[in-house]
């Protein structure tokens, strides 16, 4: 089963804008980890989370986590085509399985 | 680093054929994941080898999928016999342990005729 749900399921922007992508889970996590898969292509890792930080940064990226409210925001700034892929978030419980949520279609146009 | 390698890339055959899947991971990784994703779908886990022994196969169908891992090294995922519902992308990723992210292979795409 799926733990993650990401929401929206399509996003659709102009270069330039900032595109936000949110991610639910349903049981406790030890981290939470962010991948892009472009069209036919495997997943590439983000950016990881663990239960104990609020925010981390990497270049263009912003995640947050809320324990609390068993979710996550990944924030992407100053889009470029480039960034146009799909985006997971895949949460790891308390075994060590990493389960993925469904994807955000990202599509930013130029 | 050289990356997952996976072959083939894609795969065509008859329902109740059979398939098999390679998968040589990034040196010195020890930990190697089959998932399966379907269409419009996240990656769902078929097994996790830890070097050459199985940690999770929990969701694996075993009634007709069988996966090993050589010498702790590259692996086979195998389909005997297929269904249509096993059409999906066939993806092989690596970790340097458990703990560590993913690297990913650009995956099988398996179509069932």
């Amino acid at each position: 089963s799926q733990q993650g749900e990401e929401d929206p399921q399509a996003l659709s922007i102009q270069e330039g804008e900032n595109a936000t992508m949110n991610c639910s889970y349903k049981t406790s996590i030890n981290n939470l980890q962010w991948y892009r898969q472009n069209s036919g292509r495997g997943l590439v890792h983000l950016i990881l989370i663990r239960s104990n930080e609020r925010e981390k940064h990497s270049g263009r990226l912003r995640v947050t986590l809320d324990t609390s409210k068993k979710s996550s925001s990944l924030l992407i700034t100053a889009s470029r085509a480039a960034d146009t892929a799909s985006y997971f978030c895949a949460s790891r419980g308390s075994n060590y399985k990493l389960t993925f949520g469904k994807g955000t279609l990202l599509t930013v146009n130029p | 680093e050289a990356g997952v390698a996976q072959s083939p890339r894609y795969k065509i055959i008859e329902k109740r054929q059979s398939v098999a899947f390679w998968c040589n991971p990034i040196s010195g990784h020890a930990t190697l994941y089959w998932y399966q994703q379907i269409l419009g779908q996240g990656p769902k886990l078929l097994i996790q080898f830890q070097n050459n022994g199985v940690v999770d196969d929990s969701q694996l169908p075993k009634d007709r999928f069988s996966a090993e891992r050589l010498k702790g090294v590259d692996s086979t995922l195998k389909i005997q016999p297929a269904k249509l519902e096993d059409s999906a992308v066939y993806l092989c990723a690596s970790s340097l342990d458990w703990e560590q992210p993913q690297h990913f292979g650009d995956g099988t795409r398996l179509s069932i005729l």
